[in-house]
């Protein structure tokens, strides 16, 4: 059974940074492009990032350019966000998921179950 | 531009059937899509890969109450027999070279 848990999120400060992170477990990760998706309170999904399974290719959507960094470790099972400079807006609920291929654009098949990040002073 | 259409909510009767709808934008009604279910509080998860044939492959334990249609640049999620824990946000998803595009959700409420 596929399995993806996310960890690193809190309450920051307007300015300050954190590391998400999503481990993977079930299914050959290094085999899968893998994708952040956000949601902001009473909001949509928004598609934030993603990596092919190599890591040789990423996207980020153009509101997180310059500021975020999605990396992983094949070697772990790990995905990764790094997200810097944060603003009030990026508060959102961060998921890691699956995409189906290794291409990032593709649908996702697995989802994890979120890791909170809250920018407030 | 790649845009995906959703109805913002849909209510349908405890056991009856309800057809949620999502709607690709012009020149994009080849696009396959996916629907991923949201019930309060908990992450999405993936319900099933729509073709524009109506073909579908739905994910790991998704009951047979779910189902898809396509009819042109529409693309249906049919759900029979609802139950009180179907009432969720209800996403479709597609893809295309180099992106992937969100609809806006479907509220879904069992009466």
């Amino acid at each position: 059974e596929v399995q993806l848990l996310e960890s690193g999120g809190g309450l920051v400060q307007p300015g300050g940074s954190l590391r998400l992170s999503c481990a993977a477990s079930g299914f050959t990760f290094r085999s899968y492009a893998m994708t952040w998706v956000r949601q902001a309170p009473g909001k949509g999904l928004e598609w934030v990032s993603g990596m092919s399974d190599s890591g040789s290719s990423t996207y980020y959507t153009d509101s997180v350019k310059g500021r975020f960094t999605i990396s992983r470790d094949n070697s772990k099972n790990t995905l990764f966000l790094q997200i810097n400079s944060l603003r009030a807006e990026d508060t959102a609920v961060y998921y890691c998921a699956k995409v189906r291929g290794s291409d990032y654009s593709n649908y996702f098949d697995s989802w994890g179950q979120g890791t909170l990040v809250t920018v407030s002073s | 531009q790649l845009v995906l259409t959703q109805s913002p909510s849909a209510s349908a009767s405890l056991g009856a059937s309800v057809k949620l709808t999502c709607t690709l934008s012009s020149g994009h009604s080849s696009y396959a899509i996916a629907w991923h279910q949201q019930q309060p509080e908990k992450g999405p998860r993936y319900l099933m890969k729509l073709n524009s044939d109506g073909s579908h492959f739905k994910g790991d334990r998704i009951p047979d109450r779910f189902s898809g249609s396509s009819s042109g640049s529409e693309r249906y999620l049919t759900i029979s027999s609802l139950q009180s824990d179907d009432e969720a946000d209800y996403y479709c998803q597609t893809w295309g070279t180099g992106t992937v595009v969100f609809g806006g959700g479907t509220k879904l409420t069992v009466l």
